[in-house]
């Protein structure tokens, strides 16, 4: 099974900062990467998948970087509707699926 | 508009079962796989079954294989999980998502607000 991992479990930040979260995947998975974003007591979000594509309706700083194993998410400039947890998922197996644990992005 | 609306969470005791039921609206419900991902309080995403369109294609996490079923009715538009034997660390937000495949990409679009289930004597 495809295990997946992120760092930092947590951080720290400040509106108008650059963030950025990293996932890495137990073997090669190619570009099948996709992110989400949490907010408490909501569903999850998509906001990029196959590792950089932006989902539609998606504010332009976020971005996704990498392929293979490692992978990044990158909020360009940290704004208050930002604070929340992230999560990446491996789609590489079609049917399983496989998330990290979360990124928490706070103040 | 693009509708997934769960229905059927609630209290269970252990060993006891429940049937969750994703009514889906806004979209051809038959042309899409489709998945249940659980969030056990204060942690993270699970990925806990997902289904292919026709049904041929069925998968289970290990941790809920043999005693959850996922099922669909295409002309119902309605998606299903039936949880047989259920634990305390089973208790958890239940969502039905819709996996989307485009070209060569494959990720969850379209989410349900999510449904409780607390298994609990």
């Amino acid at each position: 099974d495809i295990q997946m991992t992120q760092s930092p479990p947590s951080l720290s930040a400040s509106v108008g900062d650059r963030v950025t979260i990293t996932c890495r995947a137990s073997q090669n998975i190619g570009s099948y990467l996709n992110w989400y974003q949490q907010k408490p007591r909501k569903a999850p979000k998509l906001l990029i998948y196959h590792a950089s594509r932006l989902q539609s309706g998606v504010p332009s700083r976020f971005s996704g970087s990498g392929s293979g194993t490692d992978f990044t998410l990158t909020i360009s400039s940290l704004q208050p509707e930002d604070f929340a947890t992230y999560y990446c998922q491996q789609s590489y197996s079609t049917l399983i699926f496989t998330f990290g644990p979360g990124t928490k992005v706070d103040i | 508009e693009v509708q997934l609306v769960e229905s059927g969470g609630g209290l269970v005791k252990p060993g006891g079962s429940l049937r969750l039921s994703c009514a889906a609206s806004g979209f051809t419900f038959s042309t899409y796989r489709a998945a249940w991902v659980r969030q056990a309080p204060g942690k993270g995403l699970e990925w806990v079954s997902s289904i292919s369109g026709d049904s041929n294609y069925i998968f289970y996490a290990d941790s809920v294989k043999g005693r959850f079923t996922i099922s669909r009715d295409n002309t119902k538009n309605s998606l299903s999980l039936q949880m047989n034997s259920l634990r305390g660390e089973d208790t958890a937000v239940y969502y039905c998502a819709r996996v989307r495949r485009d070209g060569d990409s494959v990720y969850f679009d379209y989410w349900g607000q999510g449904a409780l289930v607390t298994v609990s004597s």
